[in-house]
């Protein structure tokens, strides 16, 4: 079974740097590229950042773009999100998700809470 | 980089079909064949029903189909049942991107 467990979010002030992290289990990780997708409270998805399986190619969007960290261990099985520079904007429930072969996800961890604010 | 638009809400009786609509450009939704629908439910992880415009992964109903036009996807969920009743979103693929819709709450009446 397909799993992927989120954690490290939490209560970060203005300015500050949180990591994430997503464990995955049940497939072959390093086959497969990976992202994060937020959404804020009572907000629609946002598509954060993607890292193909050997970590070659790396895209975020604009919004997280210079602040945003994308970064993944094959051999823990783990991806990763280094976050500096948070805004209170970035507040958010972030999800990582694995790209399946036709440019959409099909399975998704359950989330972890990053609370930006003072 | 803005969001592809859906309508806020859409309604429907058990039975009924709905469709919720999907717009972008010539640079996502109309680029791309590489169009996907989620279902989220309050407080859930999004759940993929749609991939690649029109294709149902292994386990979704065929109650749920999609389709494209020009820079327009559509989902659409026949023979609407109680359980349906989430949030949708479509995705597109932009060349190095996706961009989400702004999310359809779908209310079964």
């Amino acid at each position: 079974e397909v799993q992927l467990v989120e954690s490290g979010g939490g209560l970060v002030q203005p300015g500050g740097s949180l990591r994430l992290s997503c464990a995955a289990s049940g497939f072959t990780f390093s086959s497969y590229s990976m992202v994060w997708v937020r959404q804020a409270p009572g907000k629609g998805l946002e598509w954060v950042s993607y890292i193909s399986s050997s970590s070659s190619t790396i895209y975020y969007a604009d919004s997280v773009k210079g602040r945003f960290t994308i970064s993944r261990d094959n051999a823990k099985n783990s991806l990763y999100l280094q976050m500096n520079s948070l805004r209170d904007e970035d507040t958010a429930v972030y999800y990582c998700g694995r790209r399946d072969g036709y440019n959409s996800f099909d399975y998704w961890g359950q989330g972890t809470l990053v609370t930006v604010s003072s | 980089q803005s969001a592809l638009t859906q309508p806020r809400s859409v309604s429907g009786s058990p039975g009924q079909s709905v469709t919720i609509s999907c717009t972008g450009t010539s640079s996502d939704v109309g680029g791309y064949n590489h169009v996907s629908w989620y279902q989220q439910h309050p407080g859930k992880a999004p759940k993929l029903m749609i991939y690649d415009v029109s294709k149902r992964p292994s386990g979704v109903p065929d109650r749920f189909s999609g389709s494209k036009s020009g820079n327009t996807a559509s989902l659409t969920i026949s023979g609407l049942q109680a359980e349906d009743e989430a949030d949708y979103y479509c995705c597109s693929y932009a060349g190095g991107r996706w961009l989400f819709g702004t999310g359809t709450k779908v209310t079964v009446l």
